[in-house]
C-alpha cells in the first residue's frame, strides 16, 4: 500500500541552527514527491517538488530536499531556521498515473526556541 | 491574484446537524478538491473535480457527505447528519486543468474548521 511516513511529530530546534524534518515513502510507481508548509491560519503552500532529475532540489524559502531511491526518503533540510519558520510541514507523493493525487504524511510540527 | 476562497472559516455544530461549506477556487482552474484533515493527519482527499466533472470520489463518504459543483467554477460541500467523527479542517485546493497528463500546482484555500459537539 502506499503511504507516507514522518517520524517525528514535532521537533524543536534553535533560531539560526540547522534543520533536517524526514520524510519516508512506499510506493509502487515512481513517486513524485512534494513538501508542504502550513502556517496557522493559513492553507497549505508547496515548498518544493521531485519529479526527476537531479535528486537535491532547491524550493521557497531557502529550503531543499534531497531523494534517496535507496533509502525511499525524501528529507527537508534548511541550513539556518529563522522564527517565522514555525510551522507544520507536510510531505507527500503522488504519480501521474493517479492523476497526481496525493498521499500525505501526518505532518511534523517545527518549534522555534528564540 | 486571488488565491482560494472559503467560507465559513470556522463552525460550530451538533451531532446529526447538517453544515455546508463553500469553496470559490482561483479563476481559471478547472480542477477543485475537497480534503478533509483531522487533527494530527496530513490531508485526506474526498473529491476531485475537473470542471463541473467529478474525477475521483472513492474516499467521500457518500452516505452523508455531497460536494456539487454545477458551473464549474465554485463548489459546496455539505454533511448531512455530522457526526462528531467529523470535526476537521475541510480544505479546498484548485489547480490548472491537466493536459497530456502534466502536472500542476494544486494552491489551497485557508480551510473551515469543523467542530461537532
Amino acid at each position: 500500500a502506499q503511504s507516507v511516513t514522518q517520524p517525528d511529530i514535532h521537533i524543536t530546534v534553535s533560531e539560526g541552527a540547522s534543520l533536517e524534518l524526514r520524510c519516508n515513502y512506499s510506493y509502487g510507481a515512481t513517486p513524485y514527491l512534494f513538501w508542504y508548509v502550513q502556517s496557522p491560519g493559513q492553507g497549505l503552500q508547496l515548498l518544493l517538488k521531485y519529479f526527476s532529475g537531479d535528486t537535491l532540489v532547491q524550493g521557497i524559502k531557502g529550503f531543499e530536499a534531497e531523494f534517496k531511491r535507496s533509502q525511499s526518503s525524501f528529507n527537508l533540510r534548511k541550513p539556518s531556521v529563522h522564527w517565522s519558520d514555525a510551522a507544520e510541514y507536510f510531505c507527500a507523493v503522488g504519480a501521474m498515473d493517479s492523476n497526481y493525487q496525493l498521499i500525505w504524511g501526518a505532518g511534523t510540527k517545527l518549534i522555534i526556541k528564540p | 491574484e486571488a488565491g482560494v476562497a472559503q467560507s465559513p472559516r470556522y463552525k460550530i455544530i451538533e451531532k446529526r446537524q447538517s453544515v455546508a461549506f463553500w469553496c470559490n477556487p482561483i479563476s481559471g482552474h478547472a480542477t477543485l478538491y475537497w480534503y478533509q484533515q483531522i487533527l494530527g493527519q496530513g490531508p485526506k482527499l474526498l473529491i476531485q473535480f475537473q470542471n463541473n466533472g467529478v474525477v475521483d470520489d472513492s474516499q467521500l463518504p457518500k452516505d452523508r457527505f455531497s460536494a456539487e459543483r454545477l458551473k464549474g467554477v465554485d463548489s459546496t460541500l455539505k454533511i448531512q447528519p455530522a457526526k462528531l467523527e467529523d470535526s476537521a479542517v475541510y480544505l479546498c485546493a484548485s489547480s490548472l486543468e491537466s493536459l497530456a497528463g502534466g502536472y500542476n500546482e494544486q494552491f489551497f484555500g485557508p480551510g473551515t474548521r469543523l467542530t461537532v459537539l
